[in-house]
């Protein structure tokens, strides 16, 4: 059974730090994997997707890496602002019927 | 207006009381999902349907059901509820089952069981 855990599960830093979040996941055998933004009453947003042939993704200050072999995934932020204020959830794609499985997620704050 | 609706947004019910959680998207998706999500616990899929005729059980499908009323309509019933299906509760959507398709999710429906 595919299980995905997150590290930290909450993380507060001053504005402008760059940070790290870690995801891992404990069978490679996997479609892609993503990182989805959480914020409340707003459902989750969809920030990266990593196909399992690729190594990273980048979006403005967002880079999501993966390594399938070791069953790792990391979300690096750049310049954290205060609107990055949310709930990070990293989940893996099974190969059977586009069933995601979700870790519990990094409760971030960052503070101006 | 939202690609993707849940009616209710919030729910205070009693313990053996019939609930029922509505979906509604507009994307003209075909697949449709139904997740609850805990605190602590990332969200985990309660049930799943590829089309109106095709139903299929998550990982935590006892005591829920589901149906399908359209393309664009996902409910999803508790026939009769229990404090441990207290929840926040989700339903999203996807195109199809492409590597690079992404599910998007409705902002959620917060039920609580007394």
């Amino acid at each position: 059974k595919q299980e995905v855990t997150q590290i930290p599960a909450a993380l507060s830093v001053p504005e402008g730090e760059n940070l790290v979040l870690n995801c891992s996941f404990t069978d490679s055998a996997i479609y892609n994997l993503q990182w989805f933004r959480q914020d409340p009453g707003k459902g989750l947003t969809s920030l990266l997707l990593i196909q399992s042939s690729q190594r990273e993704q980048t979006s403005g200050r967002l880079n999501a890496s993966l390594d399938k072999s070791s069953g790792r995934s990391t979300l690096y932020i750049a310049a954290s602002q205060p609107g990055d204020s949310a709930t990070y959830l990293c989940a893996v794609r099974l190969e059977y019927g586009n069933k995601l499985v979700f870790g519990a997620g990094t409760i971030l704050r960052v503070k101006s | 207006d939202a690609d993707v609706t849940q009616t209710p947004r919030n729910r205070i019910t009693k313990t053996g009381k019939r609930i029922m959680l509505e979906c509604s998207q507009t994307k003209g998706h075909d697949r449709m999902y139904w997740y609850r999500q805990d605190p602590g616990l990332g969200l985990r899929l309660i049930y799943y349907s590829f089309d109106v005729k095709d139903i299929n059980k998550g990982e935590i499908s006892d005591g829920y059901s589901v149906s399908r009323q359209a393309q664009a309509k996902f409910s999803l019933s508790l026939e009769s509820a229990i404090p441990n299906q207290t929840a926040l509760y989700f339903c999203a959507t996807a195109l199809g089952g492409s590597s690079t398709d992404t599910q998007y999710f409705g902002p959620g429906t917060r039920l609580t069981v007394l």
